[in-house]
């Protein structure tokens, strides 16, 4: 079935610390990852994505690692600020099948900076 | 630019009433997404419509429904309310047919609390 899970629920790290959020998914069809990240009280936005023909990926302060042999994906934040606390979520989807697509989100990882 | 924009905010609705829940995509945006999120869980799909037709539907029963505009604004209504149906409802847009490539941009969320 599909599922996409989070191996820990909560997080604290220090604030400048390097934060790792992981991620698993069961859909070996997938083929596109995003990690959104869930300000209390507002939608999800866009953090950092990647194809499944890619294993890594650098944005700014944040990169996302994908092992497809285990089907694993994290999201690593360096140097974590306050406003880094949230909530994250990971997401994949498949190719379109008879057109129809959608995202499959995992439950969540809250990250808290400590000061 | 606006973002996704949702209506209302806040939803107070008694066991057993119908609910119906707004969302306006990014100009440009074909698609939109409907997605239940429980407290302490994560982001459930609902339904997906895309060019005015449901595309797509998750593990809901029948009693969730929608539908979008011609301008491809969407409603989603919820006839007879259970409590289990109190949840955060987000919607997301992208473009025409796939989210590949292109992040789904998320709303604020319509709280829905049913008493």
């Amino acid at each position: 079935g599909e599922s996409v899970g989070l191996h820990l629920p909560t997080l604290s790290v220090q604030e400048g610390d390097n934060s790792i959020i992981n991620c698993a998914y069961s859909n070996s069809a997938s083929d596109y990852f995003i990690w959104y990240k869930q300000e209390s009280g507002k939608g999800p936005q866009f953090i950092i994505d990647i194809r499944s023909n890619m294993d890594k990926r650098q944005g700014q302060r944040v990169t996302v690692l994908l092992n497809k042999t285990v089907k694993h994906l994290s999201l690593q934040i360096a140097a974590t600020q306050p406003g880094d606390s949230a909530v994250y979520f990971c997401a994949e989807t498949s190719p379109p099948i008879q057109g129809a697509q959608k995202l499959v989100f995992g439950q969540g990882t809250r990250l808290t900076i400590n000061p | 630019e606006a973002g996704v924009t949702q209506s209302p905010t806040h939803l107070i609705k008694t066991r057993g009433q119908q609910a119906t829940l707004r969302c306006s995509p990014i100009s440009g945006h074909t698609s939109v997404y409907w997605y239940q999120q429980a407290l302490g869980l994560g982001l459930q799909f609902l339904l997906w419509y895309d060019e005015g037709e449901e595309r797509n539907r998750g593990n809901f029963p029948p009693r969730f429904s929608g539908r979008q505009f011609p301008n491809y604004s969407s409603e989603l209504n919820v006839n007879a309310l259970e409590l289990e149906d109190s949840a955060l409802y987000l919607c997301a847009s992208s473009f025409f047919r796939t989210v590949m490539n292109t992040e789904a941009f998320f709303g604020q969320g319509t709280r829905l609390t049913v008493v």
